[in-house]
């Protein structure tokens, strides 16, 4: 079946400007994560949804950064007044639900931002 | 805050050699998770260990998952040059929680 997708696949874009970034999950799992790996770096947290609600939303790094997932499907992760800083690549993972203790995240291919 | 150390870094080694990393934390995981990050790509899946001492082995790869759930160890015999790499482990805990990466560690294999 298919994996999770995200576009762009690259995206360059001037400081201050407004970029969005897109998930698509597998389909039927209900939770989805962004995460932003930096160069040589593990990937790190941002935020998490449950469905239609962002269950944690602590790894956001100030209030420039937001993410929706209206209809508990495709995500959006949206970055105001970009700042060289927040070059990276922003992955994306779902992961089914269940009665289970542990679920297994699968991850996209990521989108590499670059803010000249 | 919990955090995953990945040792070494950086490992370059001869196709044919055997080869251990390991990813060590303070903190008790429910689960601990490895993955293959290849340049371009989002980190491929390759083993989820949950239980205290479990040894799960995937073809040339052996993990296992220290009696207390606080650290792992990926080992991988005869390596060939297909299996260069950013090897990651994640630390996960119960449901549908967000995972904590380490570092990750850069396999090079050479031919």
């Amino acid at each position: 079946g298919a994996g999770v997708s995200q576009t762009p696949s690259n995206k360059v874009t001037e400081k201050g400007k407004y970029v969005e970034l897109r998930c698509d999950p597998i389909s039927g799992h209900t939770a989805l994560y962004w995460y932003r790996q930096s160069l040589g770096q593990g990937p790190e947290f941002l935020i998490y949804f449950q469905g239609t609600g962002a269950a944690d939303d602590s790894g956001l790094p100030n209030d420039r950064f937001f993410a929706v997932r209206p209809e508990g499907s495709v995500s959006t992760l949206k970055i105001q007044r970009t700042e060289r800083g927040d070059s990276a690549v922003y992955l994306c993972a779902s992961s089914p639900s269940g009665s289970r203790g542990t679920y297994e995240q699968y991850f996209g291919p990521g989108t590499r931002l670059t803010v000249t | 805050t919990q955090l995953l150390e990945q040792s070494p870094q950086f490992l370059s080694i001869q196709e044919g050699e055997n080869l251990t990393v390991y990813c060590n934390s303070s903190s008790v995981f429910s689960s601990l998770q490895w993955y293959r990050q290849e340049p371009g790509e989002g980190p491929v899946l390759l083993v989820t260990v949950v239980t205290g001492g479990e040894v799960k082995k995937l073809k040339r790869l052996t993990f296992q998952f220290g009696d207390a759930r606080k650290d792992s160890s990926l080992h991988i015999t005869a390596a060939q040059t297909g299996d260069t790499g950013l090897y990651l482990c994640a630390g996960g805990n119960s449901g549908n929680t967000p995972l904590v990466f380490g570092k990750g560690t850069r396999l090079s294999v050479i031919a």
